[in-house]
């Protein structure tokens, strides 16, 4: 069984630029959720998705960031316009069916690294 | 609220040696707590989880961590450490409201000695 996929592994842009990030959790897993870690910092949860509601988004930064699930599978996290401080490793997460995530293990991808020069 | 603290930032043991990485936990109600491991280029991986059943918990890779709710504390051991446990640690707890939402300790960076 594939795990939770991320892409790219590394982007490096520019401030002001544009980045979107692509994860693709473990087939079946309705829940999905983003974290992330800047440097030198814990890592900090963003968003949950169930299926492609967004059921708590209480750890999104700002409006720079926009995440996404259409259709209830893979998920994207836009930032737009970057800014240096959302340089860091973006993590995404799947578990299992809504009704299973009290107790359901997440399954995490390998991460996004996002370098914003 | 919810929070927990790792109380090393790098712990450093020679291999064959008992490893010993420390969290201290505050939470309002029994938590969920789990310890999470990240080695190098490699996704987060779940190594064992406390839900309020027995207080002593195994996991993988012969990694143990004990809940003390007295000391609020969930220190993960392992009595002999191997040369393939050099990565970076996680003690993490459940938000309220049990869903997915995890809070997550500062990371320790084990390094194992030859």
């Amino acid at each position: 069984e594939a795990g939770v996929t991320q892409f790219p592994s590394h982007s490096v842009i520019e401030k002001g630029q544009t980045v979107t990030l692509r994860c693709d959790p473990i087939s079946g897993h309705d829940n999905l959720y983003w974290y992330r870690r800047v440097m030198g910092k814990e890592i900090k949860f963003l968003l949950h998705f169930v299926k492609e509601s967004k059921q708590d988004e209480s750890g999104m930064p700002n409006n720079r960031f926009l995440a996404e699930r259409t259709g209830g599978t893979y998920s994207t996290l836009k930032v737009q316009p970057a800014e240096l401080e959302d340089s860091g490793v973006y993590f995404c997460a799947s578990s299992h069916p809504a009704g299973q995530a009290g107790t359901g293990e997440l399954f995490f991808g390998e991460g996004s690294r996002l370098t914003v020069l | 609220a919810q929070s927990v603290t790792q109380l090393d930032s790098h712990v450093s043991v020679s291999e064959g040696t008992p490893v010993l990485l420390r969290c201290n936990y505050s939470s309002s109600y029994s938590p969920s707590l789990f310890w999470y491991v990240q080695h190098p280029n490699k996704g987060l991986q779940l190594l064992l989880k406390y839900t309020s059943a027995a207080t002593l918990v195994k996991g993988i890779n012969g990694f143990e961590a004990e809940f003390k709710k007295s000391e609020t504390s969930f220190h993960l051991t392992k009595p002999s450490a191997h040369m393939s446990d050099a990565a970076e640690y996680f003690c993490v707890v459940r938000g309220f409201s049990n869903t997915g939402k995890l809070i997550f300790g500062q990371g320790t960076t084990l390094q194992v000695k030859p």
